[in-house]
């Protein structure tokens, strides 16, 4: 248990609808970061917000998008899903304390685009 | 720019045999190194990390990675698996902590009894 939660744990969307995944970090975590997980592949970097804003993102398009709150959520919005969104979208979590803080992930939200 | 590369995709492996899952990684900076374990269904598990300091590192599980800086690489060891192991395991770098992460494509160990 690594106290980071995602919503929904699957979910099944059709091309070109838009669809928003939830994640809610640990308490005083506040750096979270998105990456989407292909089928065999390893996690990609898609963008990481601090205090609410971004600050940092991958080689992701714009339709990409998200939001932090103050009260450690956060979510990812793609708009105009293509099927090669279909993947698990992973939100990770961590404090800003010091070097190499641990990130801890959820378990990810399974999205698939039909 | 960071990458990394797990050159097995697969190990298979018989129980309380050791086992090593190779990890090279390319950075023109310095960078912390990581290794990830993903159960099935489930999200990532951090097992250790580098971070500086002793280039052994040890982790969770009886896990340990060796950080070689010449060879550019971060392998990571077990002496003894259990078939609790099976898993999808992930290296990962970072130019700095406060980064993003890159990881590698993943290395399926798979113990068998």
């Amino acid at each position: 248990e690594t106290g980071v939660t995602q919503s929904p744990t699957h979910l099944i969307k059709t091309r070109g609808q838009q669809v928003t995944l939830r994640c809610s970090s640990q308490s005083g975590h506040n750096t979270v970061s998105w990456y989407q997980q292909a089928l065999g592949q390893g996690p990609q970097f898609i963008f990481q917000y601090y205090r609410e804003e971004e600050n940092g993102r991958g080689n992701f398009p714009p339709r990409f998008s998200g939001l932090q709150f103050p009260n450690y959520s956060s979510e990812l919005n793609v708009n105009a899903l293509e099927l090669d969104d279909s993947a698990l979208y992973l939100c990770a979590s961590r404090t800003d304390r010091g070097y190499a803080d641990t990130q801890y992930f959820g378990p990810g939200t399974r999205l698939t685009v039909l | 720019a960071q990458s990394v590369t797990q050159l097995d995709s697969q190990v298979p492996v018989f129980e309380e045999a050791p086992v090593e899952l190779r990890c090279n990684y390319s950075s023109s900076v310095s960078v912390y190194l990581f290794w990830y374990v993903q159960y099935p269904n489930q999200g990532l598990q951090l097992l250790l990390k580098y971070l500086s300091g002793s280039t052994l590192v040890k982790g969770i599980n009886g896990f340990e990675a060796e950080f070689n800086k010449s060879q550019t690489s971060f392998h990571l060891r077990k002496p003894s698996v259990h078939i609790s192991d099976t898993a999808e395991y992930f290296c990962a770098v970072s130019a700095s902590g406060r980064r993003a992460l890159t990881f590698g494509s993943g290395t399926r160990l798979q113990v068998q009894p």
